[in-house]
């Protein structure tokens, strides 16, 4: 059981909007930044949303991020199935990292 | 472009000391956090543990004392030491780069999966 709880799934149709949410505590998010991992099938998980909301170079305007309090919200527009994948947080917990627990996306 | 590589053992015995090394390319090791994550089959990632390149670490309370994390900046490697290993440790194991104040990890050695089995 992970400090950071993610819906174990979600899914959406191509072209449409889905959000994921990971909710902590004020140990952890609520006082630490948050960042977001795509892991494709067989790959390594990949940087896609780093201190709350900012973008690694590369990543399209597509993915989004935002926190509030002590929970945080990956956004997805105009789906692609290449989005497929599992999507992971990550935040500070008192020294120690933590992931969430992750959340699968299908694109249907 | 910053790049990691993980080496090591495909397969270790239960009860020894599992032990991988991590190369960094295309930057210096010095700065940053150099972090190894782990991820057993069909589960999330864990976080092990880091160190920064003066050589002060931290790792995953989980692991208790089974883990060491050590630093050769002379060849801008890091490695892991896991000891007393059983099956639960199966895993593919990552070596990351960790930003310091923020915790996101940049970059991604592509893994190395590592089999405790007799």
């Amino acid at each position: 059981q992970s400090v950071l709880t993610q819906p174990p799934s979600v899914s959406a149709a191509p072209g449409q909007k889905v959000t994921i949410s990971c909710s902590g505590s004020s140990s952890n998010i609520g006082n630490n930044y948050v960042s977001w991992y795509q892991q494709l099938p067989g790959t390594a998980p990949k940087l896609l949303i780093y201190d709350n909301n900012k973008r690694p170079s590369g990543i399209p305007d597509r993915f989004s991020g935002s926190k509030s309090g002590t929970s945080a919200t990956l956004g997805i527009t105009g789906l692609q199935t290449g989005d497929e994948a599992d999507y992971y947080c990550g935040t500070w917990d008192s020294s120690f990292w933590v992931f969430g627990g992750g959340t699968k996306l299908t694109v249907l | 472009q910053v790049q990691l590589q993980e080496s090591g053992p495909g397969l270790v015995k239960p009860s020894e000391t599992l032990s991988l090394t991590c190369t960094v390319s295309g930057g210096s090791i010095s700065s940053y956090y150099w972090s190894w994550i782990r991820q057993p089959p069909g589960k999330g990632p864990e976080w092990i543990g880091y160190i920064y390149y003066s050589g002060s670490t931290n790792h995953n309370p989980s692991l208790k004392s089974r883990v060491t994390i050590s630093v050769d900046t002379s060849k801008n490697q890091f490695s892991l030491k896991l000891s007393s290993v059983t099956a639960a440790d199966t895993a593919v194991y990552y070596c990351a780069r960790q930003v310091a104040v923020t915790g996101s990890l940049d970059y991604w050695g592509q893994g190395t999966l590592v089999t405790v089995s007799s």
